[in-house]
């Protein structure tokens, strides 16, 4: 089992609407996690981290954590062209600052 | 203005040479990391370093070394022995202890000829 699973996609959506990515861990004890954007031959540029239960607000993005069900999501509503893309979860390792990949999910957001 | 810098940004290698990938930093970052990306996938640690004249093995070490000489500077040498290089590389740093999210630099793509 990976240590962090994401659906690869590619996730379709119109544009305006609001794009649900989610990733799931299998370490219980993870504390932080964070969420990269990726555009094609780039490198990852960090959205948003979330630590606690709920919901987490900044902007068009919200992050979601769910730490019983060891899940994560990311919304971006009013989804953009431009926000096609695809997104990274990360989960802290250890206090030592070390982050876990997850393989990605493609976005893609049709005009 | 703070960031980091890898160099160059396409490299191309034939078989059996050894490469080294350039990753400098201006951010005052303790930690720094080596990331390999293959198409379509996430990423991979190959090696971390939270100071200098220190350095730890990752995920996927094998055929690859590093040095950590100086606070700002952290180059990755592909060796011959890594049997399938050609991917893009990411270099990263971040403030320790964390939480932090790490800054990654543009990347280089090595390619084998």
């Amino acid at each position: 089992q990976k240590e962090v699973e994401q659906n690869s996609g590619p996730l379709s959506v119109p544009e305006g609407a609001i794009a649900s990515l989610n990733c799931t861990y299998s370490d219980r004890g993870s504390q932080s996690f964070f969420w990269y954007r990726q555009y094609s031959g780039k490198s990852p540029e960090l959205i948003m981290f979330i630590y606690s239960n709920g919901d987490k607000e900044d902007g068009r993005f919200t992050a979601q954590l769910n730490k019983a069900s060891q899940y994560v999501s990311l919304l971006i509503r009013d989804s953009q062209p431009s926000d096609s893309a695809t997104y990274l979860c990360a989960v802290l390792r250890d206090a030592g600052n070390m982050l876990t990949f997850g393989g990605g999910t493609r976005l893609m957001v049709k005009p | 203005d703070g960031g980091i810098t890898q160099s160059p940004k396409y490299l191309f290698r034939k078989e059996g040479q050894n490469v080294t990938l350039s990753c400098e930093q201006n951010l005052n970052h303790d930690a720094m990391y080596w990331y390999r990306q293959d198409p379509g996938q996430g990423l991979r640690l190959i090696y971390y370093s939270q100071i200098v004249n220190d350095f730890q093995k990752g995920d996927i070490a094998e055929g690859y070394s590093v040095s950590r000489e100086k606070k700002e500077s952290f180059p990755l040498t592909v060796t011959s022995a890594q049997k399938n290089p050609t991917a893009f590389y990411l270099c990263a740093s971040s403030i320790i202890p964390g939480p932090y999210g790490y800054t990654f630099g543009s990347g280089t793509r090595l390619t084998v000829v």
